[in-house]
């Protein structure tokens, strides 16, 4: 069955510290997304990446890096993270622009 | 750019209750419909999708058509139940386009 995997599940950050989420995904799937989700709303799209050593911004990517460098990996670096940055991240993968996709179980991460 | 609308942002029913979830879409191409549900403490999970014009994507009793007409693909389901209760996002994908996801729909049933 298909997986992603994010690690680590739950984070707490200092302000002005360097912050890697990093997610694996299983499925065999070239597209791969990071979503933030802050607490009673929707999902925000970061960066996401259509093939490896390729990422593109998507719509708040201010504050985020990401990096893929294999078709399986895919992270999401905060060089220095801030408290608004406290949230729920979320990354998904999928076969492509009209595929649906494949969610991991998130990442609590919370910026003191 | 493309975007998607959820008109709902929360809805409250009770069981056996008939529900509907709109959501509207704006697109420049012809783009594939989704549906998500996402329970409390877990990612989303893909529910259905629809690809054309009229086409009806559905699971477990939820369903959904594609409607190019109104640029619509609501979520309909005859009777909820008290598991149904989760969160729903409409999404669009789109050829060489980032995903679009809805602000998503909070549905709570009582037994």
């Amino acid at each position: 069955e298909a997986a992603v995997t994010q690690s680590p599940r739950s984070k707490v950050a200092v302000t002005g510290g360097k912050v890697t989420l990093s997610c694996h995904q299983t499925n065999n799937h070239d597209y791969m997304y990071w979503y933030r989700q802050d607490t009673g709303h929707g999902l925000r799209l970061i960066h996401y990446s259509y093939v490896a050593d390729s990422t593109e911004k998507g719509d708040i990517p201010d504050g985020y890096k990401a990096s893929r460098p294999s078709q399986e990996n895919f992270s999401l670096i905060l060089e220095l993270a801030s408290l608004s940055q406290t949230a729920v991240y979320f990354c998904a993968s999928s076969l492509g622009d009209y595929a649906e996709q494949f969610f991991g179980p998130g990442t609590r991460l919370t910026v003191l | 750019g493309d975007s998607v609308t959820q008109t709902e942002g929360q809805v409250a029913l009770s069981e056996e209750d008939f529900l509907t979830i709109h959501c509207n879409y704006s697109a420049s191409g012809y783009p594939a419909l989704f549906w998500y549900v996402q329970y409390p403490g877990e990612g989303p999970q893909f529910l259905f999708r629809a690809s054309r014009d009229k086409e009806k994507g559905s699971s477990r009793g939820f369903e959904a058509t594609y409607d190019k007409g109104t640029t619509s693909f609501h979520l309909r389901k005859a009777s909820v139940q008290e598991s149904d209760s989760a969160v729903y996002y409409c999404a669009l994908g789109d050829n060489n386009n980032a995903p679009r996801f809805g602000a998503g729909t909070k549905l709570s049933v009582k037994p």
